[in-house]
């Protein structure tokens, strides 16, 4: 059965910093993998899609990395600002059951 | 374009009730789904439409029935609430489940309290 841990469950850090947030999957048999963000009380936004085949995404300040084979994926935040405050999701995709599988989410705080 | 759909955003039931929440999206897209979202349980899967004419059952099934009218349209029913579904719904959807070119979008949640 996959599971996917996220790493740590909160961060709080000062404005300005570089910061990594961790997400680790046991079953390697995935077809993509999802980070989004979800600020309280609101849905789910996708910041970026990784396809199985490829090693890393970059949007903006924003850079994802896959690595199948060790089952990690890192969302690397450049520069963070406190508007980059809010719970951050990691999603995989898994290829025997075709579904969507999540970890429990890091919440992040940026202080100014 | 609006992408995902979900209506009502809130609901209070009363237990025993029952009501429907809607979706619905604009995008094409073959597959939608349901999810429940609970504090410390993060996002758990309860019903799947693969395809039009076609549902199946998540995690979490029990106490809900789900309805692809169309397909735009995927709507999950609550037919006798119960406290324990007191949750934030969210329904999102994909061009095609297991697709590796494409992610999954979701709806803004609908809030519901049933006590």
């Amino acid at each position: 059965k996959q599971e996917v841990t996220q790493i740590p469950a909160a961060l709080s850090v000062p404005e300005g910093e570089n910061l990594v947030l961790n997400c680790s999957f046991t079953d390697s048999a995935i077809y993509n993998l999802q980070w989004f963000r979800q600020d309280p009380g609101k849905g789910l936004t996708s910041l970026l899609l990784i396809q199985s085949s490829q090693r890393e995404q970059t949007s903006g300040r924003l850079n994802a990395s896959l690595d199948k084979s060790s089952g990690r994926s890192t969302l690397y935040i450049a520069a963070s600002q406190p508007g980059d405050s809010a719970t951050y999701l990691c999603a995989v995709g898994s290829s025997n059951t075709g579904k969507l599988i999540f970890g429990q989410g890091t919440t992040l705080q940026v202080k100014p | 374009n609006a992408g995902v759909t979900q209506t009502p955003k809130f609901q209070v039931l009363k237990t025993g009730q029952s009501m429907t929440l809607q979706c619905a999206q604009d995008m094409n897209h073959n597959s939608m789904y349901w999810y429940r979202q609970d504090p410390g349980m993060g996002l758990r899967l309860i019903y799947y439409s693969a395809s039009e004419g076609t549902t199946d059952k998540g995690e979490v099934p029990n106490g809900y029935n789900v309805s692809r009218l169309n397909k735009r349209e995927f709507s999950l029913r609550l037919e006798s609430a119960a406290p324990s579904q007191t949750s934030v719904y969210f329904c999102a959807s994909t061009l095609d489940r297991g697709s590796s070119s494409y992610g999954y979008t979701f709806g803004s949640g609908t809030r519901l309290a049933v006590v």
